[in-house]
């Protein structure tokens, strides 16, 4: 099974910062990942796929990076709606998730 | 606007036997493979299953397996998923999901329900 590691598990920041989650995969996944924003209470929104792929009407603020084992979302000049749980999510492999990164304000 | 709904959780004992439904509207359900995940109170994302879009290809996660069954009906764009000898690590919100490629099976996962949510309690 792949094992993905998210860091930081937490993130505090204020608004117009930019901010970078990194997500290490155990074995390599090539570009196979994605990033999923989840709420409280609702349902996780996928905004990038294969590492660095904006989905459809997602903000341009969001991008992605990386490959093989190494990856990264960066979100640039965080607004009040960024605020949220992130997931790494492979699917070189069936599918794992990586433990979230909660994204707080300071 | 395409939409999964999904139905069947509730509060079950130990030991028993449950049945979720989803059922989807707003796109071709029948081009596209499904998947459960599954998200426990506080905790982060669980892939549970997947079945590629003619039932081909299924999956387990290893935590499920020889306990879970998926399936799928095109017919009335549906997607199930038998739950089997439930402990209280299955307890979680279940939520059915679309894959985002036409006639894939393991990829980005574009289209979430609200999920369904399993309560295991003696």
């Amino acid at each position: 099974d792949i094992q993905l590691t998210q860091s930081p598990s937490t993130l505090s920041a204020s608004m117009g910062d930019t901010v970078t989650i990194t997500c290490r995969a155990s074995q390599t996944v090539y570009t196979w990942l994605a990033w999923y924003q989840q709420k409280p209470g609702k349902a996780p929104k996928l905004l990038i796929y294969q590492a660095s792929t904006l989905e459809s009407g997602v903000p341009s603020r969001f991008s992605g990076s990386g490959s093989g084992t190494e990856f990264a979302l960066t979100i640039t000049s965080l607004q009040p709606d960024d605020f949220a749980t992130y997931y790494c999510h492979q699917y070189q492999s069936l599918s794992s998730f990586g433990q979230g990164t909660k994204l707080e304000i300071k | 606007e395409a939409q999964l709904v999904e139905s069947g959780g509730g509060l079950v004992q130990p030991g028993r036997s449950l049945g979720l439904s989803c059922v989807a509207s707003g796109f071709t359900f029948e081009d596209y493979a499904m998947h459960w995940v599954r998200q426990a109170p506080g905790k982060g994302l669980e892939w549970v299953s997947g079945i590629s879009w003619k039932s081909g290809t299924i999956d387990y996660a290893e935590s499920v397996k020889g306990r879970f069954t998926i399936s799928r009906d095109n017919a009335k764009k549906a997607l199930y998923l038998e739950m089997n000898s439930l402990t209280t690590e299955d307890m979680a919100l279940y939520y059915c999901v679309k894959d985002g490629r036409v006639r894939g099976f393991s990829n980005a996962l574009d289209l979430w329900g609200q999920g369904t949510m399993v309560t295991v309690s003696s």
